[in-house]
């Protein structure tokens, strides 16, 4: 169990620019979640796969946003145009389908400039 | 809708001591789960605790227990005999049994004094 992995670890990007995230989540974990982050808050939800499917996506996700995961392995969170508005940290979890409990990644911090 | 409240932005405690985080919710769901998980300062979020909703008595993990009212909607967590190491962001979250998503609360921050 080598745990969920995220890179980069830290993203500096000039407004309007895209970005991608990547989440390895942990090999037997069917279900992957993204979280967005910022200071002093709570880790706010934003889209959840099951396998290779895309189950929910958080109404407050602009068309900006989008993520894959293909084959139902590691996933991607792509930021097109990005604003300032978007710096945050942004989590990957995974679990299985039987234990609600999340393994978190170490996360990606993003800073738009 | 599903809400969790965090209403103690930060809490002092003892070395030693214990203290108890609050955090009430408010769901719909007929089942659903409680958890609390700590974040210290290099980021990585930790899972503490576990409390189904028809778990008949209150979960325990070592030094950490959960406080479940349910009739009061609250899941407050208790940490006995504080440490130095204790000191981080700690999140209430929930989820429906069989939903997708899990939500968190704001976090309340809580430093340990030696």
């Amino acid at each position: 169990d080598t745990g969920v992995s995220q890179n980069p670890r830290h993203k500096i990007t000039k407004r309007g620019q895209n970005v991608t995230f990547r989440c390895d989540p942990i090999s037997e974990h069917n279900r992957l979640y993204w979280y967005r982050q910022t200071l002093g808050q709570g880790p706010e939800f934003l889209t959840y796969f099951q396998n290779e499917a895309q189950l929910e996506k958080s109404r407050l996700l602009s068309d900006r946003f989008s993520a894959e995961r293909p084959k139902g392995s590691f996933s991607t969170l792509e930021i097109q145009r990005t604003e300032q508005g978007d710096s945050a940290m942004y989590l990957c979890a995974s679990r299985t389908g039987l234990n609600e409990k999340l393994f978190f990644g170490s996360g990606t911090q993003l800073s738009v400039l | 809708a599903q809400k969790i409240t965090q209403t103690q932005p930060g809490m002092f405690v003892q070395e030693k001591e214990a203290v108890t985080l609050d955090c009430t919710y408010d769901t719909s769901d007929p089942s659903y789960g409680l958890f609390w998980y700590k974040q210290p300062s290099s980021g990585e979020m930790i899972f503490l605790i576990y409390q189904g909703s028809y778990d008949q008595q209150n979960a325990t993990e070592g030094r950490y227990s959960l406080n479940f009212q349910k009739a009061r909607k609250s899941a407050n967590l208790v940490i006995s005999a504080s440490q130095l190491g204790d000191s981080a962001m700690y999140f209430c979250a929930m989820s429906a049994t069989g939903g997708f998503k899990t939500i968190f609360g704001a976090g309340t921050r809580l430093f340990v004094k030696a």
